[in-house]
């Protein structure tokens, strides 16, 4: 059965901060994965990655995957707290037009 | 820019009642999808279209229908609503071919079946 795990489920912390959010998985038929934010609406793409060990960034965002171990990591530094946010993970499937997602990661930034 | 609607943001149905979502996309995509979020579930899909009136079961389709007639309408039918259906349901199209990350996801709608 296909599973794709975050963690952690909630994560407070102070503006300035750095987070590491951490989605694994076990999916057969592997393509790639994504990263999405997810405020008060629709989910938004920030990622994808399909090879591993190559880094992906966005201004203070970035993320990797390692495809041997079957996880990724987000990373956000300097942390404001428009940053707040639920941080959902995808794995999208070949052959298939479907993704499976994770529960999300929900990231309260504070003052 | 790609627009994806949803007929309504919030609903509200008795249990038993017939309930239609539906979602419109106006940039052409061959590839639509209802999914449903709940709280430590994440996304999960329901339904997806590749094209005009066909259709493909995803993860949880029990209790739920679709109708794809125009490219650019996907319905979501739940023809007997029941509490275990009350949900935030989110549609989302992509462009044609087998890439579906560019998922363009439309605002939602909050469903509370009572």
């Amino acid at each position: 059965e296909d599973k794709v795990v975050q963690s952690p489920l909630s994560l407070v912390v102070h503006e300035g901060d750095t987070v590491t959010l951490n989605c694994s998985y076990e999916v057969t038929n592997f393509r790639s994965l994504l990263w999405y934010k997810q405020e008060k609406k629709a989910p938004t793409f920030l990622f994808m990655l399909t090879s591993s060990g190559i880094e992906k960034k966005s201004g203070r965002l970035s993320s990797i995957l390692d495809k041997k171990e079957l996880f990724s990591i987000l990373n956000i530094t300097a942390t404001q707290t428009g940053d707040s946010a639920v941080y959902l993970c995808a794995v999208d499937k070949l052959n298939n037009n479907d993704m499976r997602f994770g529960a999300g990661t929900r990231l309260t930034v504070k003052p | 820019d790609v627009k994806v609607t949803q007929s309504s943001r919030y609903l509200v149905k008795r249990t038993g009642e017939k309930v239609f979502l539906e979602c419109v996309q106006d940039m052409d995509h061959e590839n639509m999808f209802w999914y449903r979020q709940d709280p430590g579930l994440g996304l999960r899909l329901i339904y997806f279209s590749y094209d005009v009136k066909m259709k493909e079961k995803g993860d949880i389709p029990e209790g739920y229908s679709v109708s794809r007639e125009k490219k650019e309408r996907f319905s979501l039918i739940l023809e007997s609503a029941s509490t275990n259906q009350t949900s935030m349901y989110l549609c989302a199209s992509s462009p044609p071919g087998q890439i579906s990350y560019e998922q363009y996801f439309g605002p939602g709608t909050r469903l509370t079946v009572t």
